[in-house]
């Protein structure tokens, strides 16, 4: 079984700030990550993707998250925050053969000018 | 269009009454899955459909739920007598290849569905 813990559900930031989101996953097999945004009233969007190779990846608006096998972590990052990025963020899991997206509860980000 | 579209986008009904939900998904590809977002539960996997492959329904929540998938393409997640508890967001995602291919699965808006 695999299953995903976003630990914090709200984080405020203020503008330009940086920001960590946190992201731990459990799984018995090799996994596949994702982190998807939700900005109000729109569906889900993917950021960026971990699949295999380089631990550090680089996703749209700026997002980027890091691999860590032996911490069983995904954090996603962003050096400069906007009014724009406040949205909810969800960390996602799922393996080779496995077609179910597991997701962990999300993490709603909102940014004080 | 370019991407997923579903139908209604909100949906008000009433309990006992049976409603159906529609997805198009992205032309060409060739798996669709349901996902519901509900307060408390997060997104949760329903059904997933591949290609003319048997549906996985292992996430559907009870026998009340049913979905198919009409020439490979559309798909309507039907719910039978409805209860308050399936109030939630019901979003639909398609991707190109099966996830095994770890492709990106594309998500629609959702549909809101109110059950009084």
């Amino acid at each position: 079984a695999q299953s995903v813990t976003q630990l914090d559900s709200q984080v405020p930031v203020f503008e330009e700030a940086p920001v960590e989101l946190r992201c731990n996953y459990s799984s018995s097999v090799s996994v596949y990550l994702f982190w998807y945004v939700q900005y109000p009233n729109q569906g889900l969007q993917l950021l960026l993707k971990y699949l295999s190779g380089s631990t550090l990846v680089k996703g749209i608006n700026g997002f980027e998250a890091e691999f860590n096998k032996s911490q069983t972590s995904f954090h996603l990052r962003k050096p400069s925050v906007h009014i724009s990025d406040t949205a909810e963020y969800f960390c996602a899991v799922t393996s080779f053969g496995n077609e179910k997206l597991t997701f962990g509860t999300g993490t709603r980000l909102t940014i004080i000018p | 269009g370019a991407g997923v579209s579903q139908s209604p986008s909100n949906k008000v009904t009433e309990k006992g009454k049976d409603v159906e939900l529609r997805c198009d998904p992205i032309s060409g590809h060739t798996a669709l899955y349901w996902y519901r977002q509900s307060l408390g539960q997060g997104l949760e996997f329903l059904i997933y459909f591949q290609g003319n492959s048997a549906p996985d329904k292992s996430g559907l929540p009870s026998d009340r739920f049913s979905a198919e998938r009409t020439g490979g393409s559309v798909s309507t997640l039907t719910i039978q007598r409805t209860q308050q508890e399936d109030s939630a967001v019901y979003l639909c995602a398609s991707s190109l290849l099966p996830l095994a291919g770890s492709d990106t699965q594309y998500f629609g808006p959702g549909t809101r569905l109110t059950v009084l």
